[in-house]
């Protein structure tokens, strides 16, 4: 079946790292997405990973895969105000995205 | 290169009624999807066209339909409003081949009263 899961809120201080974790049910996707969506907009790209690989970094950003275990995790290094948002993982299937239900990430002084 | 465009960026219709929304995706990319996001139900497929061709279809009503031109923009419809379908419409565009990442539009927000 195809689901995917993320917690539903964290909260971390400005300058800390953020790690949002989200754990999927099928083997056979592909590729691996993470979107930010900030309020009033859609969903912007972040970072993607394919399905052979271990890890991914690109800047402050580094997705983590287990494919054993089936889950996804992105850091966010030096948490700056301007990355409070809702951050949706997605896997690619069949030619579309099954979304997680989003992790609304808090960045507190 | 301008991102994916979407048109308007708000509705507001009466149940009963009909409307279509507008995308315009990334230039050169020839494959256009659309979702919905709702607060209950979240981020859904609603369906993909490449080459002016249906691919893929999403577990929704046959009130909802789509198509798209040859110059890849495409367009939803749905028909018979109801107040349940009040959310916002997002429409994602990629290349076409098979690594390609999927970038989305604002979206369109979708009032039903």
């Amino acid at each position: 079946g195809e689901d995917v899961e993320q917690s539903l809120f964290l909260s971390v201080r400005e300058g800390d790292s953020s790690v949002i974790n989200c754990t999927y049910t099928d083997s056979s996707s592909t590729y691996l997405y993470w979107y930010k969506q900030e309020p009033g907009a859609g969903l912007q790209l972040l970072t993607y990973i394919f399905s052979n690989m271990d890890m991914k970094q690109d800047q402050r950003l580094t997705v983590l895969l287990n494919k054993k275990d089936k889950h996804l995790s992105l850091r966010i290094a030096d948490t700056q105000t301007g990355d409070s948002a809702i951050y949706f993982c997605a896997e690619f299937n069949t030619d579309k995205l099954i979304f997680g239900t989003g992790t609304r990430l808090q960045v507190f002084p | 290169k301008a991102g994916v465009t979407q048109t308007p960026r708000y509705l507001i219709k009466t149940r009963g009624q009909q409307v279509t929304l507008s995308c315009s995706p990334i230039s050169g990319h020839r494959s256009v999807s659309w979702y919905q996001q709702t607060p209950g139900q979240g981020l859904q497929f609603l369906f993909e066209y490449f080459s002016e061709t249906q691919r893929n279809k999403g577990n929704f009503p046959g009130r909802f339909s789509g198509r798209q031109f040859s110059n890849s923009r495409s367009e939803m419809n749905v028909s018979t409003l109801e107040l349940g379908d009040s959310a916002l419409y997002l429409c994602a565009s990629r290349s076409g081949t098979v690594n390609s990442p999927l970038h989305f539009g604002n979206g369109t927000r979708l009032t039903v009263t």
